[in-house]
């Protein structure tokens, strides 16, 4: 079974500042199916970028997501931030008819 | 508009039953694979069942297999989760959620409250 490891567990930075979020797959993954949610407290989890690189729907190109086709490390930028980036994002990945989740980096913006 | 919302959660004993609903808006049910996954503070997010578009091809999480049933009600367009003989490991937020492209899930409802104590 895929374990995804997500670094750092918390990160705190400044409005108009770059986050760079790691998630790290226990074994090599297929980048094709490396998903990435926003959380924000109270709310249900939001799809933000699938295929490691492609944005959902209406997404702002503030988030892009990058990794190789086959390998372990994927990372989710988020430049310009704001203040409403503020959530905890979580990467996710689909394989053998299953569905794993890393355990989230907690955003907060100062 | 396009939407799930769940219903069903509450509070049960351990040992008892509970059956979740996902009710779809917006689009058809049967077009999409359907899963539901959990979320409480000690296990974080987990997925827990899935059903593709052929009601016959269902997927859980080893910890709940033999105990959970999904399944799809086509009438209502609403989607199901019966959970049987219900453990306190089972206590989370439940969701419904639709497959989109590549594994991702694209939609998600509000999510429901499940809390098995004694």
């Amino acid at each position: 079974e895929i374990v995804l490891a997500q670094s750092p567990g918390t990160l705190s930075l400044s409005p108009g500042e770059r986050a760079t979020l790691s998630c790290r797959a226990s074994q090599r993954i297929d980048s094709s199916y490396l998903s990435w949610y926003q959380q924000k407290p109270g709310q249900a989890p939001r799809l933000l970028i699938y295929s490691a690189s492609s944005r959902a729907t209406a997404l702002s190109d503030r988030f892009s997501g990058s990794g190789p086709g086959s390998g372990t490390d994927f990372t989710l930028t988020i430049s310009r931030l704001q203040p409403e980036d503020s959530a905890v994002y979580f990467c996710q990945h689909y394989g053998d008819s299953l569905y794993t989740f890393g355990q989230g980096t907690n955003l907060e913006i100062k | 508009e396009v939407q799930l919302v769940e219903s069903g959660g509450g509070l049960v004993r351990p040992g008892e039953s509970l059956r979740l609903s996902c009710a779809a808006s917006g689009f058809t049910l049967t077009t999409s694979w359907m899963t539901w996954v959990r979320q409480s503070p000690g296990r974080g997010l987990e997925w827990v069942a899935t059903i593709e578009r052929r009601e016959s091809d269902k997927h859980y999480v080893a910890s709940v297999e033999g105990r959970f049933t999904i399944s799809r009600d086509n009438a209502q367009n609403s989607l199901s989760l019966q959970m049987n003989s219900l453990r306190g490991e089972d206590t989370a937020v439940y969701y419904c959620a639709r497959g989109g492209s590549w594994g991702s899930l694209d939609l998600w409802g509000q999510g429901t409250l499940v809390t098995v104590s004694a």
